[in-house]
């Protein structure tokens, strides 16, 4: 059973379209992220949610929209998508508040290449 | 605010080497410590974590101690394989700063060969 899962793997799309990425994870854990990777590896959070609200939201532009509909649940909309938002992008889930000693657990990503 | 600072790849080994990659951070509060792997083309996986001055985390064949006085948590392995080949991230969770949310350092690069 994947614990932390997100779909698609692989999304090739234009430039100003608007495309969608979903995140689930099933180990009961209460807060949940987005995480964009660049090429060289690099590592930002750009928002969190526990039980639903958001806590987190870090200086991205407004056309990433992230929704939680449930707790288990944490999805990432892109409108309006440019080139430079090609990257990996990677959920994860902690069971506690951030900050605290539990790990984050990462799904295993989404290529999102824009042409 | 919170920093992490990590040794800059790429780090290219033969098996049975002795690895370190250091790792120095910069904290508000007290922060918890850890290490996350990552697999070509997977998410990052905990390796191993501290969360107090002091502590070792280990898990397979890898170590880091929670040094306090030297702001230091760097990982280790007596023998690598080529199955350790990855990047490897250190990072700190600090409740004290910043909403809490976790600092990743930039992430080494370790490939051994055969």
């Amino acid at each position: 059973d994947t614990a932390v899962s997100q779909t698609p793997k692989y999304l090739v799309t234009q430039m100003g379209n608007d495309k969608s990425i979903k995140c689930e994870q099933n180990l009961g854990h209460d807060t949940m992220y987005w995480y964009k990777q660049d090429s060289k590896k690099f590592l930002k959070i750009m928002f969190s949610y526990n039980n639903k609200e958001l806590i987190i939201n870090e200086t991205v532009p407004n056309r990433f929209s992230p929704k939680s509909p449930d707790k288990a649940h944490l999805n990432l909309h892109i409108n309006s998508l440019e080139l430079g938002d090609s990257a990996v992008y990677f959920c994860a889930s902690s069971q506690e508040w951030p900050g605290h000693s539990s790990p984050l657990h990462f799904g295993n990503g989404t290529r999102l290449t824009v042409t | 605010g919170d920093s992490v600072t990590q040794m800059e790849g790429p780090v290219t080994l033969s098996e049975e080497a002795f690895l370190t990659i250091n790792c120095t951070y910069t904290a508000t509060g007290y922060p918890s410590l850890f290490w996350y792997v990552q697999y070509p083309g997977e998410g990052l996986q905990l390796l191993l974590k501290a969360t107090k001055a002091d502590d070792k985390g280990s898990n397979k064949g890898f170590e880091a101690t929670y040094r306090k006085e030297t702001t230091s948590f760097h990982l280790e392995k007596g023998s690598v394989q080529v199955s350790d080949s990855a990047v490897y991230f250190c990072a700190l969770s600090d409740a004290a700063s910043d909403a809490g949310k976790s600092t990743f350092g930039d992430g080494t690069t370790l490939t051994v060969k055969p």
